[in-house]
């Protein structure tokens, strides 16, 4: 079945250091990918989405690129700040699965001042 | 802009009692789901429903029964609560269901059971 993996459990880092969070997939054809995050005490928010290969999805500096190649939809920011701090989750959406959207471990990062 | 209430917040219940969370959405969206949030594990979907009166089950959905009887509104009961559970459920909804749509949530009910 399709599945996503996020590598890393737990990220910390210092403000203004930049931000790698890594997420690939297993699925068939061209599922869609999305970045959500999520604060303490709130539900998940929508980030951004990417439906086809190469295709760049970005908000509040957060990006991620399509790569089919790679299978993979790594969530990057430049500058990072305290206020970033949140768990950060990737996701697969097909049209197969009915609206159903398959989450990954989750990342939860933490930023120093 | 829509908004998803989740009541209670905060729900506490003992062992084998059986738990209803309630979920209300404004968006006029069609779909609406129940998911489960436990530390280190993601999110796994409990069941789905994709108009009124339908209802379909996600991996988890052994222990659970839901009930969308309008469209702004789905339910779901823990049919017996497990000792010493603890979770978060998230309700979201999304406009469609033919795959690839934003899911909308809210802000989660969290279980504990003495």
């Amino acid at each position: 079945g399709d599945s996503v993996t996020q590598t890393e459990g737990q990220v910390a880092l210092s403000e203004e250091d930049f931000l790698t969070i890594h997420c690939n997939y297993s699925a068939s054809g061209y599922p869609a990918l999305f970045w959500y995050v999520q604060y303490p005490g709130e539900g998940p928010q929508f980030l951004f989405r990417a439906s086809r290969d190469k295709e760049k999805g970005s908000s509040r500096g957060f990006e991620a690129t399509y790569d089919k190649g790679t299978t993979s939809f790594h969530l990057r920011k430049a500058s990072v700040q305290e206020s970033d701090s949140a768990v950060y989750y990737c996701a697969l959406g097909a049209y197969y699965n009915q609206g159903k959207l398959i989450f990954g471990q989750g990342t939860k990062l933490s930023i120093k001042p | 802009g829509g908004i998803i209430t989740q009541t209670p917040k905060f729900l506490i219940g003992q062992e084998g009692q059986k738990l209803t969370l309630k979920c209300q959405q404004n968006f006029n969206h069609d779909t609406m789901y129940w998911y489960r949030q436990d530390s280190g594990k993601g999110l796994r979907l409990i069941y789905y429903s994709i108009t009124e009166n339908d209802l379909q089950k996600g991996d988890l959905s052994e222990g659970y029964d839901a009930s969308r009887e309008k469209k702004s509104s789905f339910s779901l009961t823990v049919t017996s609560a497990q000792k010493n559970e603890m979770a978060v459920f998230l309700c979201a909804s999304s406009i469609q269901t033919r795959g690839q749509n934003t899911l909308y949530f809210g802000a989660g009910t969290r279980l504990s059971v003495l």
